[in-house]
């Protein structure tokens, strides 16, 4: 089945610069990578996601690039802001939601100010 | 707007007591699940169910069951709570085809 891997587990960054979070995939089969933001008592929330038929994919601040040749992709985070300050969950599956997603262990984003 | 909901934010609860968690989705979705989450552990799928009356085992089925008795219910059932399941759990919901999955509030669950 599939294996995502989440680094850092941790990250600290001064608000303004920018902030990188990884996972790799283990199933060649995945096509779909959502990112899910979970701030202090709440839900996890999709921010983001990205469809294995592009590499790219930009809303604002965040952007998700993909590269399936190395079953990896990040999560990119610019101009850091207090209020970016949450745990962030990568995950895979297929698109058809037939497969639950399989998530990462989560990154604490932590933007001082 | 989507709607997932818990039946309790915070439940307490005594070791060997049979604990029902319930989840209701409002936006007819097929697909439904069952998570924990636990510090440094992330979410770990419990039970999933792809419509009514059907269940599939996640990577963490012991000491749990399920039951969807209706396509927007689907609930999580603690068979004898121990202490190894205080712990917050997530439901969630999922169109077939359409890929975002909307989670429920959560409810944290303490067993003593």
């Amino acid at each position: 089945g599939e294996n995502v891997e989440q680094h850092p587990s941790t990250l600290s960054v001064q608000e303004g610069d920018s902030a990188v979070i990884k996972c790799t995939y283990s199933d060649s089969a995945s096509n779909y990578f959502p990112w899910y933001k979970q701030e202090l008592g709440k839900r996890p929330q999709l921010i983001i996601d990205i469809r294995s038929n592009v590499g790219e994919k930009k809303d604002q601040r965040i952007a998700v690039t993909l590269n399936k040749t190395a079953k990896h992709f990040s999560l990119h985070i610019t101009e850091t802001q207090p209020e970016d300050s949450a745990v962030y969950f990568c995950a895979a599956s297929s698109f058809s939601g037939n497969t639950p997603l399989v998530f990462g262990k989560g990154t604490r984003l932590s933007v001082i100010a | 707007d989507v709607k997932v909901t818990q039946s309790s934010r915070y439940l307490v609860k005594r070791t060997g007591e049979k604990v029902f968690l319930e989840c209701v989705q409002d936006m007819d979705h097929e697909n439904m699940f069952w998570y924990r989450q636990d510090p440094g552990l992330g979410l770990r799928l419990i039970y999933f169910s792809y419509d009514v009356k059907m269940k599939e085992k996640g990577d963490i089925p012991e000491g749990y069951s399920v039951s969807r008795e209706k396509k927007e219910r689907f609930s999580l059932i603690l068979e004898s709570a121990s202490t190894n399941q205080t712990s917050m759990y997530l439901c969630a919901s999922i169109q077939r085809g359409r890929g975002t999955q909307y989670f429920g509030p959560g409810t944290r669950l303490l067993v003593l």
